[in-house]
């Protein structure tokens, strides 16, 4: 397995677009969690999907965020609209119940 | 609220020294606990994983402890290198398999 793959890798984009990250999960890993990580507040869990159902979505900051996961090997991070505030580094991971997790490399965001 | 701490935020030590990190969590109710190294600018690599009913795990340098009633897990790691020289994390799963991460630990080692 090529591990958790997330893409873009990186993102400039300017205050008020859209912006969609991507992420596939290992094969098999039932849970797939949206971190953020900046200097100022560490890694922050957003959301965070079972089976590809949504468990807690209570660290997603505003409702300019949302995120899906429509099959076991695919979830969307969207914002809408980007503020300068979202810059930061997002990352998955993946999991299979009492194993450890694994990361994708992260997309660094940045918001103009 | 699962709140998880590490000490000290940033650590430098001479090559060869044996350290040890920390992480403290609030609630002890806890499924397992990760520990991970990342490397500027680069994603997390996992490290060891404790499950909740374990006391220790090894790996070549690294061993990491759980006293999961104190709510509390340490990284010791041996004969420190240069290449050791990253921020460590460790994160706990507990509640509904909710995954959350420490503040870190900066460690630099000196050649």
């Amino acid at each position: 397995d090529a591990g958790v793959i997330q893409s873009p890798r990186h993102e400039v984009t300017e205050m008020g677009q859209e912006v969609t990250l991507r992420c596939k999960p290992i094969s098999g890993h039932d849970y797939l969690f949206w971190y953020r990580q900046t200097m100022m507040r560490g890694l922050e869990l957003l959301i965070y999907f079972n089976n590809n159902v949504p468990i807690d979505d209570s660290g997603m900051p505003e409702d300019r965020f949302s995120a899906k996961m429509p099959n076991a090997s695919f979830s969307t991070l969207k914002i809408q609209p980007s503020e300068p505030r979202d810059s930061a580094v997002y990352f998955c991971a993946s999991r299979a119940r009492g194993f450890e997790a694994f990361f994708g490399q992260g997309t660094r965001l940045t918001v103009v | 609220k699962q709140e998880v701490t590490q000490i000290p935020a940033a650590l430098s030590v001479p090559e060869g020294e044996n350290l040890v990190l920390n992480c403290s969590f609030t609630d002890s109710a806890i499924y397992n606990l990760q520990w991970f190294r990342q490397d500027p600018g680069k994603g997390l690599t996992s490290l060891l994983l404790i499950q909740s009913s374990q006391r220790e795990q090894t790996s070549g340098r690294l061993n990491a402890s759980l006293d999961k009633s104190s709510g509390r897990s340490t990284l010791y790691i041996a004969a420190s290198q240069p290449g050791d020289s990253a921020t460590y994390l460790c994160a706990v799963t507990s509640g509904t398999y909710k995954y959350i991460f420490g503040t870190g630990t900066r460690l630099k080692v000196l050649a």
